[in-house]
């Protein structure tokens, strides 16, 4: 138990679908990041969120969007995948950035394009 | 691009001490050196980290040498439950925002048996 809540924990959908990821920390964090984990691959960040503020978008296509409503809770929005979007996305916290420290990160929500 | 090189897997038998070693020759006097694992399926979790000096903490301790251009990172006893890719990674700081980006390789695998 890391503090930090990933729903749903494994999605499919079609290319056409629109679905969401949500993420929700119980550790009074001010900086949120979504990471990509494809197979065999390294973890790729794609968003950063200090204090609700998108701080980082690493060239993450539109398909994927973003949203930070408060400092506790990130949603990923997801339409028109394509299936090498197929992947472990991970959500993490930390206390705050450009401190260092640890990231604290969620169980992931692996996601399957068809 | 990550700036760490790990042997891509390790063996240890239960109970012994692993040594996970991470070559970093192109740090630079202001990054830190992390250590992360993964455990099958679940997301990343901090070990420990560190600067200079080695550290120890409840999970592990962290030798890193006079040069800084290495390190090791040393489970004392390791269980089964040990298994898991483990990340060594230099912390970059990032400017304007001056959040810090932490960049996973491939890791180390590391397998304890019975």
């Amino acid at each position: 138990e890391t503090g930090v809540t990933q729903t749903p924990r494994h999605l499919v959908m079609g290319m056409t679908n629109k679905k969401s990821l949500k993420c929700e920390q119980h550790l009074g964090h001010n900086a949120m990041y979504w990471y990509k984990q494809s197979a065999k691959k390294p973890l790729e960040l794609m968003f950063v969120y200090s204090l609700e503020e998108r701080v980082e978008n690493n060239s993450v296509p539109s398909r994927f969007s973003p949203e930070c409503p408060n400092s506790s809770h990130l949603f990923l929005h997801l339409h028109t995948l394509q299936p090498e979007d197929s992947a472990l996305y991970l959500c993490a916290s930390s206390q705050d950035l450009g401190l260092g420290g640890e990231l604290f990160f969620g169980e992931g929500s692996r996601l399957t394009v068809l | 691009d990550a700036k760490t090189t790990q042997p891509p897997s390790m063996d240890c038998a239960e109970g012994r001490a692993a040594n996970l070693p991470c070559n970093h020759s192109t740090i630079s006097g202001n990054e830190y050196v992390y250590w992360y694992r993964q455990i099958h399926s679940q997301g990343p979790q901090y070990i420990i980290h560190g600067l200079k000096n080695n550290e120890t903490n409840e999970m592990a301790s962290l030798i890193i040498t006079e040069d800084r251009k290495s390190s090791t990172l040393i489970l004392p006893h390791a269980t089964l439950r040990d298994t898991a890719v483990y990340y060594c990674i230099v912390r970059v700081p990032r400017k304007p925002y001056n959040t810090d980006k932490l960049i996973f390789g491939t890791g180390t695998r590391l397998q304890v048996f019975p």
